[in-house]
């Protein structure tokens, strides 16, 4: 079966800090992954997604970067936080193979992440 | 443009039925998909319709009229731990577009 990791599960940095978010899947080969942020009592924000190996598409222009440097390894990043960085940080993956998103999105357990 | 419509809250008596609206007006579509979020935790499927009609699990059932660009998520016999927020997905090209969500409130 598929499980999909995160890491850490809570982190509270200063601004302009920098930050390193990581995402593993296992137990699926090729999956399209992607991070989302949730601001508090919000709906989801796609950030990025990856439908392969160093293959990364941008939704939102900011100072968040990702990258995915194994097949089923996706991390997000950024040089200096900003307060607005706050919120629920989640990854996810789906079946790929497929361009149209046409297959269940199984998330991770989420980082929280505050940002003072 | 892409746009997703849910009301952001609703409240229902246990043992009841509820019905979660979606209305969507997206470029492109492959899908719609209910996922259920409780308080801090990720986000799980429900249901997924691609094809007009009902699709029933269980107490969730789920409808979808694509010329119309509306779904609902029928929530039967509702229990305490239905309390969540109901999230309506679209599935587009390699990525999706969600909702804000509809915060549900099961009170005894």
């Amino acid at each position: 079966s598929q499980t999909i990791h995160q890491w850490p599960a809570t982190l509270v940095q200063p601004v302009g800090s920098p930050l390193s978010l990581e995402c593993t899947v296992e137990g699926t080969s090729n999956p399209n992954l992607y991070w989302y942020r949730q601001a508090a009592g919000r709906g989801l924000q796609l950030l990025f997604y990856s439908v392969g190996i160093g293959q990364i598409s941008s939704e939102v222009p900011q100072n968040l970067s990702a990258s995915r440097p194994q097949d089923r390894q996706f991390i997000l990043s950024s040089k200096k936080l900003l307060l607005s960085d706050s919120g629920f940080y989640l990854c996810a993956w789906s079946r790929g193979g497929a361009r149209i998103a046409k297959e269940t999105q199984y998330f991770g357990p989420g980082t929280r992440l505050l940002v003072l | 443009g892409q746009n997703i419509d849910q009301p952001t809250e609703m409240t229902a008596t246990e043992g009841a039925i509820v019905q979660i609206n979606c209305t969507y007006q997206t470029s492109g579509f492959n899908g719609l998909f209910w996922y259920q979020q409780h308080a801090g935790e990720a986000p799980t499927f429900l249901s997924y319709n691609v094809l007009d009609g009902l699709e029933e699990k269980g107490r969730f059932s789920s409808f979808l009229s694509r010329s119309k660009g509306y779904s609902y998520l029928l929530l039967k016999e509702l229990q305490m731990k239905d309390s969540a927020s109901y999230l309506c997905a679209v599935g587009g090209t390699y990525k999706y577009i969600f909702g804000t969500g509809t915060r549900l409130k099961v009170l005894a």
